[in-house]
């Protein structure tokens, strides 16, 4: 069966230091690996894509890496701040004529001051 | 440029009514999608409208159907409501040509 996999734990770390997120998926091929930010009783944000021949893609702190063998991908948040505490959720875009977004439950990430 | 704007933000339903819910698409995207997001859980695509025709569905059944109008809004019904579709209902537009979705804040349906 098909399956999206985030960090099964909330992330709890220090102002400044790095979060690394993973997404790991089974039965899929996606053509396009997205990722989204959702604060409390709010929709996702888009925050970044990256194309199956794309190995890292970086817009500003963060830094998305995805390996199709591996069918893994890493989210970095460096000098992470407060205010970068949410739900990432990372999404799988089959591309084409493929019209919807497969998510995973999401990460939870908490920035200690 | 406007945003994807959602009505209501809550809604309170008896299982067994139907209920509407309402997107206004992003300005310029031609395409809307709307997904039900249970507490905890990832967003899960219902379906997609483009131009006006629907463009896929996922695993929902039959009682939930939607409409996109010649300016882009959409309407998202469900019949014969139950417990379990309460949750987040999200619409997200975007245009054809592109990937990223733009997501509205979504309306929360409870369903007693």
């Amino acid at each position: 069966s098909q399956k999206i996999e985030q960090n099964s734990e909330a992330l709890n770390i220090q102002e400044g230091k790095t979060a690394t997120l993973t997404c790991n998926y089974t039965n899929y091929s996606p053509a396009y690996l997205q990722w989204y930010r959702q604060d409390p009783g709010r929709g996702p944000v888009f925050l970044l894509l990256i194309r199956e021949n794309e190995k890292e893609k970086r817009k500003e702190r963060l830094k998305v890496t995805f390996d199709t063998t591996l069918k893994q991908s890493l989210f970095h948040i460096t000098a992470s701040q407060p205010a970068d505490s949410a739900t990432y959720l990372c999404a799988l875009d089959m591309g084409s004529n493929d019209y919807k977004l497969s998510f995973g439950a999401g990460t939870t990430v908490t920035v200690r001051a | 440029e406007t945003g994807v704007t959602q009505s209501p933000t809550h809604l309170i339903k008896t299982r067994g009514q139907q209920v509407t819910l309402r997107c206004s698409s992003q300005s310029g995207h031609n395409t809307v999608s709307w997904y039900q997001q249970a507490l905890g859980q990832g967003p899960q695509f219902i379906f997609q409208y483009y131009r006006e025709e629907e463009n896929g569905r996922g695993n929902f059944p039959p009682r939930f159907s939607g409409l996109q109008f010649p300016n882009y809004s959409s309407e998202l019904n469900v019949n014969a409501l139950e417990l379990d579709d309460s949750a987040l209902y999200l619409c997200a537009s975007s245009l054809s040509i592109s990937h990223e979705q733009y997501f509205g804040p979504g309306t929360r349906l409870t369903v007693t």
